[in-house]
């Protein structure tokens, strides 16, 4: 079990461009978190996904930003028109069952808007 | 809403020497804590949670709700420690699924 993938690893962006960075979950595992580091913060929750539903939105910013987990295939967060404060690094989490206590993380992608 | 605050962006100690990363918390139910460790360019994993109350690689942490801390401890510091510690809070379950606060980390050098 390779653990949870995230590509790519680094992404660069001019402003206005789309970002779309993708996470492939834990074998088994159908719950994916995704959070968002701003620079000198915390990890800050953005939003919940189970296949084919989102759950819980509410740390994402109203507009620009979309997630998706498909049936098939990886979960995905697009972010369209960058700024520069969307610079940051985002993380994946996944977990096998609602209400799993241990999120296993992968190794992010950072995100830089030029 | 939950917060939790790590006051030491950084920790230097030499090896040997004890370890105390701090963590308060603030929450108005009964949360989870959990502390979870990065080191270099490695992903992210959990360290231990207050439920288990275990004692990993050497470090402890308990939950201290008059106080609102959950500091992490270590009596003899070793080199391998040196990392970035993030004290994280689940609200806990009642919502059905876990989503974690985290506070902005806290590095520890061990120097030999």
């Amino acid at each position: 079990n390779a653990g949870v993938m995230q590509n790519p690893r680094h992404l660069v962006r001019r402003r206005g461009q789309e970002a779309r960075l993708r996470c492939s979950p834990m074998k088994g595992h159908s719950h994916v978190y995704w959070y968002r580091q701003l620079p000198e913060e915390g990890l800050k929750f953005m939003v919940y996904l189970q296949k084919e539903n989102i759950i819980d939105e509410s740390g994402m910013p109203k507009e620009r930003f979309s997630a998706e987990f498909p049936k098939e295939g990886p979960s995905i967060l697009r972010i369209q028109q960058v700024v520069r404060g969307d610079s940051a690094a985002y993380f994946c989490a996944s977990s096998p069952r609602q209400g799993a206590v241990e999120a296993f993380f992968g190794q992010g992608t950072r995100l830089t808007v030029v | 809403a939950q917060r939790v605050t790590q006051p030491e962006k950084l920790l230097s100690v030499f090896k040997g020497a004890p370890v105390e990363l701090k963590c308060n918390y603030s929450y108005s139910g009964s949360p989870e804590l959990f502390w979870y460790v990065q080191y270099s360019r490695q992903r992210l994993q959990l360290l231990l949670r207050h439920i288990s109350r275990e004692s990993i690689k050497g470090f402890t942490a308990d939950l201290n709700k008059g106080e609102t801390s959950f500091h992490l401890k270590k009596p003899f510091a070793q080199e391998e420690d040196s990392a970035m510690y993030y004290c994280a809070l689940n609200p806990g379950l009642n919502s059905g699924y876990s989503t974690l606060t985290f506070g902005k980390g806290t590095m520890l050098l061990v120097s030999p």
